[in-house]
């Protein structure tokens, strides 16, 4: 099964601070698609982005950027500017078996906390 | 467009009972996954169906649990003789198929007293 690491348990910023949220994932698949959803306190899952492992161009929406490295298995997510509304859980999940089918593998997620 | 919908929102119920939780996935949605999610974790993938049948179910805990599809639309996760440890928030997702992205539900918080 794929895993998932996400080493920042918690990470708490100041508003308008950039920060970065990192994912590091094993997998034997080569062809596999990464995903990050965001979790905010009303507990409903949001889709955020959706990454093939062919694609190693960075990506940025917005605020929001993500910065792919194949070579050392990263798929960090970082916020700019951040905003109070960006406080919640961020989960980084790597879907199970090859070309993203079956269930997402999801780590323990990182609680980012954004204070006024 | 309307999207994933799951009912009930929460569900109280006592040790050794049966509950059903059901999900309504999003129109045109061929692919719906189940997942389950305690306190301070992920959510955990318990089954998915493609179409009326289970793809795969490895996720299931033990045999109390078990989930239908008939239609292919709607889908219903049973749980039977429940028990304190299954207290958790029931997630469902649906995709376009099944190398699409999951579109996830508000969830059902499940208590077993």
């Amino acid at each position: 099964a794929q895993k998932v690491t996400q080493a920042q348990t918690e990470i708490s910023v100041v508003e308008k601070e950039d920060v970065t949220l990192d994912c590091v994932y094993e997998t034997r698949d080569t062809t596999y698609y990464l995903f990050w959803y965001k979790q905010p306190p009303s507990g409903e899952l949001v889709f955020l982005i959706r990454r093939n492992s062919f694609d190693e161009q960075n990506e940025i929406s917005g605020r929001y950027s993500w910065n792919f490295q194949k070579s050392t298995s990263s798929f960090n997510f970082t916020i700019t500017a951040s905003q109070v509304v960006d406080s919640a859980v961020y989960f980084c999940a790597p879907p199970e078996g090859g070309g993203g089918a079956d269930g997402l593998t999801f780590g323990k997620g990182t609680h980012l906390i954004i204070q006024p | 467009g309307a999207g994933v919908s799951q009912t009930p929102s929460n569900k109280v119920t006592e040790k050794g009972k049966y509950v059903e939780l059901r999900c309504d996935p999003i129109s045109g949605h061929t692919a719906l996954y189940w997942y389950r999610q305690s306190l301070g974790q992920g959510p955990e993938f318990l089954i998915y169906f493609q179409g009326t049948g289970a793809a795969d179910d490895s996720g299931l805990p033990n045999d109390r649990f078990f989930a239908v599809r008939p239609e292919g639309s709607v889908s219903t996760l049973k749980i039977q003789r429940t028990e304190r440890g299954d207290s958790a928030v029931y997630l469902c997702a649906s995709s376009i198929g099944i190398t699409d992205t999951q579109y996830f539900g508000p969830g059902t918080r499940l208590t077993v007293l």
